[in-house]
């Protein structure tokens, strides 16, 4: 398996854009997690998914953030409009039904606004 | 809610010395413990957990931790760290009661570890 994929490896944009960060799960997966990290606040979860519906967004910071699972292969965590402390790398993971708490990550997205 | 401590920031160690990394939980319940590894410039990995049974975990490339359920405790051990060993390592609690946010897991603000050769 190739693991959780997450595109773009690098973004850089200026404060005001908007910002898709994407996610493919591992096949078969069951959950999907999102996480933000940052040296102030270390790994935080922002939010996650239970086949493809959100469970628990409590860990989104504002409106601006938003996070959608059409499918089972596919997340999406946008950000309309960027601001400069949303500077971060994200992470993507996801696990099994019969052990969610055993999380696989995928390999980041650093994100950068000017 | 659930809270992770890991009180060293930055250790730095010579090839061959011990390592013992300190992490400590806020949850008075069953937990399920982790602990990951961020090499520079990769993504998370497993480096071992405990569900239940024994609490002497041991994970890959050597290391080993230790569940003290009294001490609310979950430290990391490697006898001998090789350079190869620096990264970022990361206690994580899963914290198991009902509801939603049961899955979640709460990480530790980690530990960078430097080995020099």
């Amino acid at each position: 398996d190739a693991g959780v994929i997450q595109s773009p490896r690098h973004e850089v944009t200026e404060m005001g854009q908007e910002v898709t960060l994407r996610c493919k799960p591992i096949s078969g997966h069951d959950y999907l997690f999102w996480y933000r990290q940052t040296m102030m606040r270390g790994l935080e979860l922002l939010i996650y998914f239970n086949n493809n519906v959100p469970i628990d967004d409590s860990g989104m910071p504002e409106d601006r953030f938003s996070a959608k699972m059409p499918n089972a292969s596919f997340s999406t965590l946008k950000i309309q409009p960027s601001e400069p402390r949303d500077s971060a790398v994200y992470f993507c993971a996801s696990s099994l039904l019969e052990r969610v708490e055993t999380q696989y990550f995928g390999p980041g997205t650093r994100l950068l606004v000017l | 809610a659930q809270s992770v401590s890991q009180h060293n920031h930055h250790v730095i160690l010579s090839e061959a010395a011990s390592l013992e990394l300190g992490c400590n939980y806020s949850y008075g319940g069953t937990v399920n413990l982790f602990w990951y590894v961020q090499y520079p410039g990769q993504h998370l990995q497993l480096l071992l957990k405990y569900f239940s049974g024994d609490p002497l975990v041991k994970g890959i490339k050597g290391f080993e931790a230790e569940f003290i359920k009294s001490k609310f405790s979950f430290n990391l051990r490697k006898p001998s760290v090789q350079w190869s060993d620096t990264a970022e390592y990361f206690c994580a609690v899963n914290a198991q009661y009902s509801g939603a946010g049961s899955y979640q897991l709460t990480f530790g603000k980690g530990t960078k570890l430097s080995v020099i050769p």
